[in-house]
């Protein structure tokens, strides 16, 4: 079965510190994966997308990484800021298009 | 403003109501589709829809239909409601369903039924 899991589940660390979240995955084969952000109480926002040849990709203080050898992905935020507290959303794209969902890192930045 | 626009934001529902969630989106997207949201678990598909009078069961279609007589509406119903419905329900569009132009998402409906 196509799973994304997602760790850690919660996390807090103090504004301008960096942080990595990992996705770890079995979807096979994927055409992309995206990371997501979700405010509360709002939609996912699409922040990168990586196909499945590509290792890494940037959106401003955003770096999404690919290893396909270990089946895992990070997103390293780096300088953070109290707008980044949301929840962080890990989604493959595989076989006929289907979407798995990973269940997200919920990131608190405090002062 | 362009994007998804889903209505209403909250809902409280007795047990056997029925009721319809409104989605619609004017970026004359062809793919559009229904997830809910429930804590602990990734988003799961609900129903989808490749284009106006198209439309498919995802992942948990049991309890909901579906229409989409527009390009720019999907609306999702629920027939009867039960608790177990109780969740958050994002409505998402985008150009196709390859996942490589991403989706819109809506900001959502809280639903609780009681």
């Amino acid at each position: 079965k196509n799973q994304v899991e997602q760790s850690p589940q919660s996390l807090i660390i103090l504004e301008g510190k960096n942080c990595t979240l990992q996705c770890n995955y079995t979807v096979s084969p994927f055409s992309n994966l995206r990371w997501y952000k979700q405010d509360t109480g709002r939609g996912p926002v699409s922040l990168t997308i990586m196909t499945f040849s590509e290792n890494t990709k940037s959106n401003g203080r955003y770096t999404a990484t690919l290893d396909a050898d270990t089946k895992q992905s990070s997103l390293h935020i780096t300088a953070s800021q109290l707008s980044d507290s949301a929840s962080y959303i890990c989604v493959m794209t595989g076989t006929a298009s289907k979407l798995t969902f990973g269940t997200g890192t919920r990131l608190q930045v405090t002062l | 403003n362009a994007g998804v626009t889903q209505t209403p934001k909250f809902q409280v529902l007795k047990t056997g109501q029925s009721m319809t969630l409104q989605c619609a989106q004017d970026m004359n997207h062809e793919y559009m589709s229904w997830y809910r949201q429930d804590p602990g678990m990734g988003l799961r598909l609900i129903h989808y829809s490749v284009g106006a009078g198209i439309t498919d069961q995802g992942e948990v279609p049991n309890g909901y239909n579906v229409s989409r007589s527009t390009t720019e509406d999907f609306p999702l119903r629920l027939l009867s409601a039960a608790p177990s419905q109780t969740s958050v329900y994002f409505c998402a569009s985008s150009y196709s369903n390859t996942g490589f132009y991403g989706y819109t998402f809506g900001s959502g409906t809280r639903l609780t039924v009681v």
